[in-house]
């Protein structure tokens, strides 16, 4: 799996865009973008995921350079209840395995 | 649709016992995962099963089993307990081929 680097953590105001950075340069051409979250003492959740086109779905916005070298998720208005610990995961899509390795993602703290 | 769930959510226990934790995944989700999270090491794999077979195995010593059963409720055995053993214990579903997984609100072990 490739490796990733986010910044360790972002404050973000309350109903403003929280633009979330993650470094992935040495992804493979068939690695997948993941982006989990956990909110504090609770377990992770699957947020959205990508290849190569930017993706949308309730939660957020994936946004993939077209090198695919580093992606921003997007979360459009954020909330407090927004506020947890992001991670950014590039690996294989596998239908024989489901290891997934969470490096040690980004502190978003949205501020009221 | 029910979420996973774990039992017990907490547990107490003594340097040198055994432990066992359980964890039941969304119905029709045939793959379960167990991870270990300690705030030194952040989320690490344990392993993972499949139709009643392990499949894939993180870094962790022997003293650390698992099990899935004809249902796919899963448990994971921990003997010999270390002070470092600590930890939230989360559990995942998958089901086939899916990108995302979901995972459960986890144990909280605490050694002594």
């Amino acid at each position: 799996d490739a490796k990733t680097t986010q910044p360790p953590s972002m404050d973000c105001a309350e109903g403003r865009a929280a633009n979330l950075p993650c470094n992935h340069s040495t992804i493979s051409g068939n690695e997948y973008v993941y982006w989990y979250r956990q909110i504090h003492s609770q377990g992770p959740q699957y947020i959205i995921h990508g290849l190569k086109n930017n993706e949308t779905n309730e939660m957020a916005s994936l946004i993939i350079t077209e090198d695919r070298k580093s992606s921003t998720l997007i979360l459009p208005h954020a909330t407090l209840r927004d506020t947890a610990v992001y991670y950014c995961i590039v690996r294989l899509h596998s239908n024989t395995g489901n290891q997934f390795y969470f490096g040690t993602g980004t502190s978003l703290t949205v501020i009221p | 649709k029910a979420g996973v769930t774990q039992t017990p959510r907490y547990l107490i226990k003594t340097r040198g016992q055994q432990v066992t934790l359980s964890c039941s995944p969304i119905s029709g989700h045939r793959s379960v995962s167990w991870y270990q999270q300690t705030p030194g090491q952040g989320l690490q794999f344990l392993f993972e099963y499949f139709s009643e077979t392990q499949r894939n195995k993180g870094n962790f010593p022997g003293r650390f089993s698992g099990r899935q059963f004809s249902n796919s409720r899963s448990e994971m055995n921990v003997s010999t307990l270390e002070l470092g053993d600590s930890a939230l214990y989360l559990c995942a579903s998958r089901k086939d081929r899916a990108y995302e997984q979901y995972f459960g609100p986890g144990t909280r072990l605490t050694v002594t």
